[in-house]
């Protein structure tokens, strides 16, 4: 299965907005709202940003919010802040019953 | 709330299996309503899913590695584990284990990674 595809750099500067997009197919991300957006920090766990296309688990900001379009995916970091300064990973449900990463996308806050 | 915690070699040797172990605390692997899950990933580069399993029993593998992965769990002593035969230095990376929502699909719980390099 081949990795969903995100640009790989983005940037912007505090109290901005940035989108960052995930590109799948209809046997992915098109198929299903299983679409989950993960931060993470050198060094550290990935953590769970959004779930199911578009919700946000308990305690993360509302700053972070997600969309889907067809194949495509989007996480939007509004108000952005340096501790958003991180990569952030995409990933889908597929219809072989398995699951795939994005390649990953590096979020600079300048 | 639910810990994970990764154990096992640091260092294989090339042609030889990795085996990692996830001890799971607060949370029974055997509860119904989540996957068991194994991901890595290279050094400097992004994260890939390698398996998971679900409830003890059914297992799930990522097309490009299923030949050489084996996911196992032990629900006495609360643990899931990896083996990976015919390593090589391709196989060297971070790797993760995780619990994984079955309703959502949701990685939401993550251990903190352990460093397996193939060297010989």
């Amino acid at each position: 299965q081949s990795a969903l595809t995100q640009p790989a750099s983005v940037s912007g500067s505090p109290g901005q907005s940035i989108t960052i997009s995930c590109t799948g197919t209809s046997s992915d991300v098109g198929g299903y709202s299983y679409v989950s957006w993960y931060q993470q920090h050198p060094g550290k766990a990935p953590k769970l940003m959004i779930y199911d296309v578009s919700n946000r688990p308990s305690g993360v900001s509302n700053r972070f919010s997600g969309s889907k379009s067809g194949n495509t995916a989007s996480l939007t970091i509004s108000g952005l802040q340096a501790e958003d300064d991180a990569d952030y990973y995409c990933s889908s449900y597929t219809t072989s019953s398995t699951v795939v990463f994005g390649g990953g996308t590096k979020l600079t806050v300048v | 709330q639910v810990q994970l915690q990764e154990s096992g070699p640091g260092l294989v040797k090339p042609s030889q299996t990795l085996s990692l172990t996830c001890t799971v605390s607060d949370g029974s692997i055997n509860s119904g309503g989540y996957y068991w899950s194994w991901i890595r990933q290279h050094p400097g580069k992004g994260l890939e899913w390698i398996g998971h399993i679900y409830n003890s029993g059914s297992t799930y593998y990522n097309p490009s590695l299923k030949s050489r992965v084996t996911i196992s769990a032990d629900t006495s002593k609360n643990q899931f584990s990896l083996k990976l035969s015919s390593v090589t230095a391709a196989d060297t990376a971070v790797y993760y284990c995780a619990r994984v929502s079955v309703d959502w699909l949701l990685f939401d719980y993550w251990g903190q990674g352990t460093l397996v390099t193939v060297s010989s």
